[in-house]
C-alpha cells in the first residue's frame, strides 16, 4: 500500500507563470482534500473532492486557482498567474470513508520570484 | 466556525521525560474528531493520534495519550518517554463528521527533544 504521492516536490517560478500541482491519493481513498501551509502555520483548506465531484471550495481558493479531479483519480491544482503571495507548501491528503483518518503527502513546496 | 488554538509556540523537554502539548478548540457540535498531527522537519505530516468526541475514554499510541476534556472544549497531548525522533511540529486539528469533514488545524507547537 503506497501513501500519497504528489508531484513536483518543489517547484520554482518566477511571477506570472502558471504551475500545475499533481497529486496522487491512495487507491481506494475517494474523497481528497487539498491543503495550502505558509511557513509557521498550520495548513489551510482549499478544496475537496469526492469521487471526481468538487464539493466545496475555500475563499481561500481564488479565481486563479483550479482543481480537477478527472475519473475520480489523481487530482491537479492550477495557479494561474502567480503571486509571490502564493509561495507555500501545497499538501494533498486522502481518505477513505467519512470518518476515517487524512493521510497527508509529502506536500509541493513552490517558490514565487 | 470552528476554531482551533495552540497557544504555547515552543516547548522543550529531556529526552526519556514526559512533556503535553496544550491545544484548545471551538465550536457548537457535538460530533467531531480530534487529531494530533506530527510534522518533522521532512515535512510530511503524519497521523500521531486521533479522538472521537463521542467516546469518553482517552486515546493511546504507545507513548502518546491524550487528555480530552469535552466539556472544556480542551485536548493535550502526552508525549511520555521523550525520544530524539519526537522533535517536530505538532499541530492539533478538528474535523467534524459528515460529507466534507475538512480539517481546521491549529498553528501547531515547535517540540524540542534535548539529548
Amino acid at each position: 500500500d503506497t501513501g500519497v504521492s504528489q508531484d513536483p516536490r518543489h517547484k520554482i517560478t518566477k511571477r506570472g507563470q502558471n504551475v500545475t500541482f499533481r497529486c496522487d491519493p491512495i487507491s481506494e481513498h475517494n474523497r481528497l482534500y487539498w491543503y495550502r501551509q505558509t511557513l509557521g502555520q498550520g495548513p489551510e483548506f482549499l478544496t475537496y473532492f469526492q469521487n471526481e465531484a468538487q464539493l466545496e471550495k475555500s475563499r481561500l481558493l481564488s479565481d486563479r486557482f483550479s482543481a480537477e479531479r478527472p475519473k475520480g483519480s489523481f487530482s491537479t491544482l492550477e495557479i494561474q498567474r502567480t503571486e509571490q503571495g502564493d509561495s507555500a507548501m501545497y499538501l494533498c491528503a486522502s481518505k477513505a470513508g467519512t470518518r476515517d483518518t487524512q493521510y497527508f503527502g509529502p506536500g509541493t513546496r513552490l517558490t514565487v520570484l | 466556525a470552528q476554531t482551533v488554538t495552540q497557544s504555547q509556540p515552543e516547548m522543550s523537554v529531556q529526552e526519556a521525560e514526559t512533556v503535553t502539548l496544550s491545544c484548545t478548540y471551538d465550536t457548537s457540535e457535538s460530533d467531531y474528531y480530534l487529531f494530533w498531527y506530527k510534522q518533522p522537519p521532512s515535512r510530511q505530516m503524519i497521523l500521531v493520534i486521533r479522538q472521537e468526541a463521542y467516546k469518553q475514554q482517552n486515546a493511546t499510541e504507545n507513548r502518546f495519550s491524550v487528555n480530552f476534556q469535552k466539556a472544556a472544549k480542551s485536548f493535550s497531548l502526552k508525549i511520555s518517554d521523550s525520544q530524539l525522533g519526537d522533535a517536530a511540529m505538532y499541530f492539533c486539528a478538528y474535523a467534524l463528521t459528515g460529507a466534507n469533514s475538512k480539517l481546521t488545524f491549529g498553528k501547531g507547537i515547535t517540540l524540542s527533544v534535548r539529548p
